[in-house]
């Protein structure tokens, strides 16, 4: 089983619409949630992080997390052409006094006209 | 408020040779992540770098090796290349502060490495 899993997509969405996307991941010790977007050719920018059980919202943005289920999830509202990029869902694991983030592979959006 | 640089931002090697690769965090930032980041793949942690001392190291080769300076940079060196070291080469700084506080990690550019 990955550490953090992410369906690859690609997502396609309708301009206007509501994006979601989900990721699960299996280290129980994980304490804080990341979702970076990254556009094609460059690196990845940091979209929302989120620590406790519950939403986060940010503008058109909403994340979710729910540590019992081990799931964390993005939601993008009023989808525009711009949003269209990989978005990469990051963990967090505090081990051996260092924090490393564990990737997955990151899922492809298209927002359509 | 400057983010965090690295360079070159390409560069082109032919197997067995020698790269570093090199990176300044965003300004109050004082802890250095490097990952690589192959085609169609997330970025996958190298090591951790906090107070000059490597911290935290994941799952690569003693071929890498990096450093971190007095001033919070670090470099990233890899020994021997292999056509699989080709990737995007991403540093992240966060300011790391007492072991087992957490920050958000901010990337750079990346250098993207091609061997030959």
């Amino acid at each position: 089983q990955k550490e953090v899993e992410q369906n690859s997509g690609p997502l396609s969405v309708p301009e206007g619409a509501i994006a979601s996307l989900n990721c699960t991941y299996s280290d129980r010790g994980s304490q804080s949630f990341f979702w970076y977007r990254q556009y094609s050719g460059k690196s990845p920018e940091l979209i929302m992080s989120i620590y406790s059980n519950g939403d986060k919202e940010d503008g058109r943005f909403t994340a979710q997390l729910n540590k019992a289920s081990q799931y964390v999830s993005l939601l993008i509202r009023d989808s525009q052409p711009s949003d269209s990029a990989t978005y990469l869902c990051a963990v967090n694991i505090l081990t051996g006094g260092g924090n490393k983030l564990t990737f997955g592979t990151g899922t492809q959006l298209k927002v359509e006209l | 408020d400057a983010g965090v640089t690295q360079s070159p931002t390409h560069l082109i090697k032919t197997r067995g040779q020698q790269v570093t690769l090199r990176c300044s965090p965003k300004s109050g930032h004082d802890t250095v992540s490097w990952y690589q980041q192959a085609l169609g793949q997330g970025p996958q942690f190298i090591f951790q770098y906090y107070e000059e001392e490597e911290r935290q190291r994941g799952n690569f080769p003693d071929r890498f090796s990096g450093h971190q300076f007095p001033n919070y940079s670090s470099e990233l060196n890899v020994n021997a290349l292999l056509l699989g070291d080709s990737a995007l080469y991403l540093c992240a700084s966060s300011r790391g502060g007492l072991a087992g506080v957490t920050d958000t990690q901010y990337f750079g550019p990346g250098t993207r490495l091609t061997v030959l």
